[in-house]
């Protein structure tokens, strides 16, 4: 089992739509996790960070961490086609080393 | 604006010719990685430097080495570029301890004939 797992897609969805993004693990041990936006031939950026379980909310953006379920999830609303680029989740365990164990990604497109 | 700089955006390498990739920061970050990427696929960590540290992954083939002369500069070498290193390039840091949020650069899409 990989220590990551995220359904690489695609998803495609019209404009205004809600969107949602998973990925599952299967180490206690992270701590911290992370979602990073990558645009086509771009390197990724940071969009979202979590600490604990529950959600956070940014703008349309909200990361919700289920450790319980060892499962994470970004939710986008009112999906706008800006928004269309690859997903990737990545998490970290504290006090570790500085590595981070990357998702797949989930490729999004969003239709006008 | 503080970032992270890869040179050049775009390589085109023989195969067995060797090539270097560069990446430079102004962020000070102590941290610097260097990420292989494959098409639909995740970064791969290749190496990271801990400030002088360096720290190699266990599965990064022999023919990828690096060097970082100062805090700003890292390189990738790739000594003999096969056509399974054709990828991007991601170059990425971040400052110690802080949750470990990575700063990554445009990457450098290499191509090998």
């Amino acid at each position: 089992q990989k220590e990551v797992e995220q359904d690489p897609g695609p998803l495609s969805v019209p404009e205004g739509a809600i969107v949602s993004l998973n990925c599952t693990y299967s180490n206690s041990a992270f701590q911290y996790f992370m979602w990073y936006r990558q645009y086509s031939r771009k390197g990724p950026e940071l969009l979202m960070y979590t600490y604990s379980s529950g959600n956070k909310e940014d703008g349309r953006f909200t990361a919700q961490v289920d450790k319980s379920s060892k499962y994470i999830s970004l939710f986008i609303r009112d999906s706008q086609p800006s928004d269309s680029a690859t997903y990737l989740c990545a998490l970290h365990t504290q006090g570790g080393s500085e590595k981070l164990v990357f998702g797949k990604g989930t490729k999004l497109t969003v239709n006008p | 604006d503080a970032m992270v700089i890869q040179n050049p955006r775009y390589q085109v390498t023989q195969f067995g010719k060797p090539v270097t990739l560069s990446c430079s920061q102004t962020l000070n970050h102590n941290v610097m990685y260097w990420y292989q990427q494959k098409s639909s696929q995740a970064p791969k960590l290749l190496f990271h430097y801990y400030d002088k540290d360096f720290n190699n992954e266990a599965d990064t083939p022999d023919n990828f080495q690096s060097r970082r002369p100062n805090t700003s500069f890292c390189f990738l070498d790739i000594r003999s570029p096969g056509l399974g290193d054709a990828a991007m390039y991601l170059c990425a840091t971040s400052r110690e301890g802080y949750y470990n949020e990575q700063f990554f650069g445009p990457g450098t899409r290499l191509t090998v004939l």
